[in-house]
This record gives C-alpha cells, structure tokens and sequence, in this order.
C-alpha cells in the first residue's frame, strides 16, 4: 500500500514569493491534515478535512495561507507572500474517518521549506 | 503549562542498553496515546498505539501508560544504531478529534 505522498521534497524562496506544497493522501483515508514542523518541535495542526470540507481550520494562518482538497482526494496548501518565520517542514497526514480506528494518523514524509 | 511535557535530550546510550523514553501530560481527558518515530529528513512514522491505560509490547518496543499520574513511556530493549531518531509521544482525548505532539526526544545509540 502506497504512503502518503507530498511534493515538493525540498523548496527554497525568497520572503514574498508564493509557494504551493501538493499531498496525495493514503488511498480510502477520509480524513486528511497538514501539519507544520519547526526545528526541535513537534507537528502543529495547520487545518484538517473530512472529505472535501475543512472542519478544523482554526490553526491555519488565513491571512497568507490557504487550503483546498478538490474531490476530497488530493490536496494543496498554498503560502503566499511567504515570510521568513515560514521556514518549517510541511507535513500532510491522513487516516480513516475519524474515530473509526482510534486517532492513529500517517504522515508524508514532508515538505521542507527555506525562506531566505 | 503546556499539555505535553517531553524532555529534548538529546539522549545517547550504548548499543543493547535499555532506553527509556517518557512525557508527561496535564490533561486527564486523554485517552489515546502514540509514539512516533522520526529519522532526520523524513516525516513521523507511527510505532506504538495504546488506548487507556496499561502496557502494549511490540518487539523490542513497550509503551507504558500511568493515567493516575498522567505519565506516559517507551521502552527500547537492545537498542540499536538504527534506532537513532527523534521519537515524539502524541495525545489526544475520547471523542475530540486535536492530536497534540509533545516536542520530540532525540536519541543517539552510541555503536
């Protein structure tokens, strides 16, 4: 079975440049998150779908990042201007329908951003 | 105070030690508990799952779950090189659906 899969591995930007990262979720995983991961600390919650419809997005900075996951399958997330507090790993997960077997997520292996 | 307390390290012991890894929590609603493993450059891969309190083996790998003193561990027996990495404890309460990640404790098993 294929992990989740995000591109791009690696981007490095200058501050007020746009940025997109693409996530293919686990396939029949329901529910799908990105995360964001600074040096020396753990994944934060950025926004979270069930299906197509975001239903946690309380964390997602809305001022210069957005979300969509058309046909509740793929997704994007999109940073635009980027800033240099930025710099961070983007980690997209998925899972099943929440609660149908426990919290136990998957991650991607990331998508590492440098903002210079 | 933050939810999840979990010590940086970085923590190196020799190979075939016994590590001991642990984070504590404050909030007594939890009841599901993981532990992720994470190798430089690469994203969270899930290693132990439990749910309530108790002990869960896998391995050489047991995850130990004290509610009444909100403490929760991993245990690796004969460690080894490869399992260098950065192993994070993750949370989350019955019937919510936020997963809070503790900040991760770096190990270095030392060949």
């Amino acid at each position: 079975e294929a992990g989740v899969v995000q591109s791009p591995r690696y981007k490095i930007i200058e501050k007020k440049q746009p940025v997109a990262f693409w996530c293919n979720p686990i396939s029949g995983h329901n529910t799908l998150y990105w995360y964001r991961q600074n040096l020396g600390q753990g994944p934060e919650l950025l926004i979270r779908y069930e299906n197509e419809e975001a239903v946690d997005d309380s964390q997602l900075p809305k001022d210069r990042f957005s979300a969509e996951r058309l046909k509740g399958v793929d997704s994007t997330l999109k940073i635009q201007p980027a800033e240099l507090g930025d710099s961070a790993v983007y980690l997209c997960a998925s899972s099943h329908r929440w609660g149908t077997s426990g919290n136990t997520i998957y991650f991607g292996e990331g998508s590492w951003l440098t903002v210079v | 105070q933050k939810e999840v307390e979990q010590d940086p390290g970085p923590l190196s012991v020799p190979e075939g030690a016994i590590v001991s890894l642990n984070c504590t929590y404050s909030n007594s609603a939890f009841q599901y508990f993981m532990w992720y493993r994470q190798y430089s450059r690469k994203g969270p891969e899930l290693l132990m799952y439990t749910y309530s309190s108790g002990n869960k083996e896998d391995g050489r790998f047991t995850a130990q779950v004290d509610k009444s003193s909100k403490y929760i561990s991993l245990f690796i027996r004969d460690s080894q090189p490869s399992d260098s990495a950065t192993y994070l404890c993750a949370m989350s309460a019955k019937g919510d659906d936020k997963i809070i990640f503790g900040k991760g404790t770096r190990l270095h098993i030392l060949p």
